[in-house]
């Protein structure tokens, strides 16, 4: 069974805070692939990568940066923390050319 | 205009009945056509996929997709209170198949 994991369920952070969501696949996947889901906007992605150390954006961008230094681990940062990207984080992954993506169990992040 | 379009719901059938969950996209060039389910409170995970035009089915789902039509749907035979959750459709873009866009969802509740 693929397993994807999220360093944290809930987080609670300030306004201005750095912050670090980290995820972590070990099913040896290519791709990995960060989402906010907020309701009634569905899943959106903000990154994605394919490779180590390579990183691409994705449709919502904007606050946030990743890295992807070893290929199992991919990690999403928010330089300064708002109170708009009070969400709930999933992380997927998913192997080479297949479509199937496997999501980890979500971080739900609040900033005050 | 949404990428992905379902009806948000709330969709409600009574235990043993049919639950028909539709969706409609917008990309022409989108191959790969999933269903996810989500349960409150939890990541989504994967129902079952559809590439080719007509039905698959597996075990009580059934996936539908007419690529003229750009429309995909899922039945839900014998439906479960443990039905109970919402379904995401998402679909692989045209411009990148390992890139997934995802409707915002359709919350079914199966009634006892």
């Amino acid at each position: 069974d693929v397993k994807v994991t999220q360093s944290s369920r809930y987080l609670v952070k300030r306004t201005g805070e750095k912050v670090f969501l980290e995820c972590v696949q070990d099913m040896d996947h290519e791709n990995m692939f960060w989402y906010r889901q907020d309701p009634g906007l569905g899943l959106r992605l903000i990154y994605f990568s394919y490779d180590v150390k390579m990183k691409e954006k994705g449709d919502i961008p904007e606050g946030y940066s990743v890295s992807r230094e070893k290929k199992e681990r991919f990690s999403l940062i928010l330089e300064s923390a708002s109170t708009n990207q009070t969400s709930m984080y999933l992380c997927a992954s998913s192997s080479g050319q297949v479509e199937t993506q496997y999501f980890g169990p979500g971080t739900r992040l609040l900033v005050l | 205009q949404k990428e992905v379009e379902q009806n948000s719901g709330p969709l409600s059938v009574p235990e043993g009945a049919i639950a028909s969950l539709n969706c409609t996209y917008s990309d022409r060039g989108s191959q790969s056509f999933f269903w996810y389910r989500q349960y409150s409170g939890k990541s989504p995970e994967l129902i079952m996929f559809i590439y080719s035009n007509g039905d698959k089915e597996d075990g009580r789902f059934t996936a539908q997709l007419n690529k003229a039509s750009q429309y995909v749907s899922l039945l839900i035979r014998d439906s479960q209170p443990s039905d109970s959750a919402t379904y995401l459709c998402a679909v692989t873009r045209g411009g990148s198949a390992r890139q997934l866009t995802f409707g915002s969802g359709t919350q079914l509740t199966v009634l006892p």
